[in-house]
């Protein structure tokens, strides 16, 4: 199985400033297809998670542009460019590229 | 817009059965493939299984296999989960999650399942 491994756990952040989340994978995520599925999730506490961004860098609908995902390979990361308020809670990312599809251990945005 | 709505959650004795079901509207269900994940009390998500989109593949994750089986019925829109000889690890919040090929789009709401005597 493909390991998932998220740094830092935890991140308290200053609002307005920006934040940054790092996901490394025990493996390369690269598919067959040349794709790679890495995705970041958002779930805010009582909440079911939310899709952010899919396939590294792309932001699903309705997704601020505040967000961007970079990466190659089995390193991968997530910027929030300016934290606000609604962006507390636990971020995941994921890969989608074998089965078990795999998360990371999640982690935690909270405001200073 | 696309909902999905699990029900069928409860409380139930180790060794025993339970099965979820997940309604889909908003969206035409026979055209993608469909997963339940699950999170623990205080823990992270965990993937549990998946099914295509014409219900011929499924998979599972080792901890659920022979145990879970993840089945779909097109013409109610529903997704199910057949979970039998439950543990107690077994006790979380069960998402439905829709597939969009790479990743989940839309997640369920959740349904609780706590495996206790």
């Amino acid at each position: 199985d493909i390991v998932m491994t998220q740094t830092p756990l935890s991140s308290p952040v200053t609002l307005g400033q920006p934040a940054s989340i790092s996901c490394r994978s025990s493996q390369s995520l690269v598919h067959s297809d040349g794709n790679t599925y890495l995705s970041w999730l958002h779930q805010r506490p009582g909440q079911p998670p939310r899709l952010l961004i899919y396939k590294i860098s792309n932001r699903f609908s309705g997704v601020p542009d505040r967000f961007s995902g970079s990466g190659a390979g089995t390193d991968f990361t997530l910027k929030i460019s300016r934290v606000e308020g609604e962006d507390v809670g636990v971020y995941y990312c994921m890969q989608a590229t074998q089965f078990p599809w795999t998360f990371g251990q999640g982690t935690k945005v909270e405001i200073k | 817009q696309v909902q999905l709505v699990e029900s069928g959650g409860g409380v139930v004795q180790p060794g025993k059965s339970l099965r979820l079901s997940c309604a889909a509207s908003g969206f035409t269900f026979s055209r993608y493939g469909m997963h339940w994940v699950r999170q623990a009390p205080g823990k992270g998500l965990e993937w549990v299984a998946a099914i295509s989109y014409d219900g011929s593949n499924q998979h599972y994750v080792d901890s659920v296999k022979g145990r879970f089986t993840i089945s779909r019925d097109d013409s109610q829109n529903t997704l199910y989960l057949q979970m039998n000889s439950l543990r107690a690890e077994d006790t979380a919040v069960y998402y439905c999650a829709k597939d969009t090929g790479s990743t989940f789009d839309y997640w369920g709401q959740g349904a609780p399942v706590t495996v206790s005597s």
